[in-house]
């Protein structure tokens, strides 16, 4: 595909219940990032990935929240027992590269979560 | 740890004025610094960035930001707004942490443009 893509791209979950976040990063793209973006706020990060190994997980809010990326391509942020807390868009992003400051990430659309 | 202030959560000015939009960060080593714009229902996108060398960059859109280290700002401008301009931008610093270099964003700045 052209970018970066995520599905949902709109859900809404009742409190307690599980949700599984798709990213299909651009093809060949060895790092892949994902985000929160609270309402009025920027993103902030949650997890870093480099092809199939979860090498940062230290923004992840709670142990509620999961990722992976097992193929090294198409990545699932899941979030179990969902609390309304939890309502944000979820950014996908995708680079070139491992590890690099300067490489341009680029980013899919995000999936707004609304937990009610 | 790095942090990055946007002054002005909203900016408003007329078609074809100057646009500023004021960044700030804090990091005990040299940065690497970005901005990005968000259209509404959109992902963000790469306006331009500073990482070495010169420090007046040059973007899309007719964008330019400069890195001023002894003020530790990375404002950005342009000497002419237009409509379609109006979106939200989001300055962010880089740096190194566990193999990668993990970006922290400020909240942003809406940008509204009016004829």
């Amino acid at each position: 595909g052209a970018g970066v893509s995520q599905s949902p791209r709109y859900k809404v979950a009742k409190r307690g219940q599980d949700v599984a976040l798709r990213c299909d990063p651009i093809s060949g793209h060895v790092s892949l990032f994902w985000y929160q973006q609270a309402l009025g706020q920027g993103p902030e990060f949650l997890t870093y990935f480099q092809n199939e190994a979860q090498l940062d997980k230290s923004g992840l809010p709670s142990d509620r929240f999961f990722a992976e990326r097992p193929e090294g391509s198409v990545s699932t942020l899941k979030i179990q027992r969902t609390q309304q807390e939890d309502s944000a868009v979820y950014l996908c992003a995708s680079s070139f590269r491992r590890g690099r400051a300067e490489d341009e990430q680029y980013f899919g659309p995000g999936t707004r979560l609304t937990v009610t | 740890a790095q942090s990055v202030t946007q002054l002005g959560s909203h900016v408003s000015v007329s078609e074809g004025a100057l646009v500023l939009l004021r960044c700030n960060y804090s990091s005990s080593v040299p940065p690497y610094l970005f901005w990005y714009v968000q259209y509404p229902n959109q992902g963000l996108q790469l306006l331009l960035k500073y990482t070495t060398g010169a420090t007046l960059v040059k973007g899309i859109n007719g964008f330019e930001a400069e890195f001023k280290k002894s003020e530790t700002s990375f404002h950005l401008t342009k000497p002419s707004a237009h409509m379609s301009d109006a979106a939200e931008y989001f300055c962010a610093v880089r740096i190194a942490s566990g193999g990668s270099y993990i970006p922290t964003f400020g909240r942003g700045t809406s940008l509204i443009v009016h004829p």
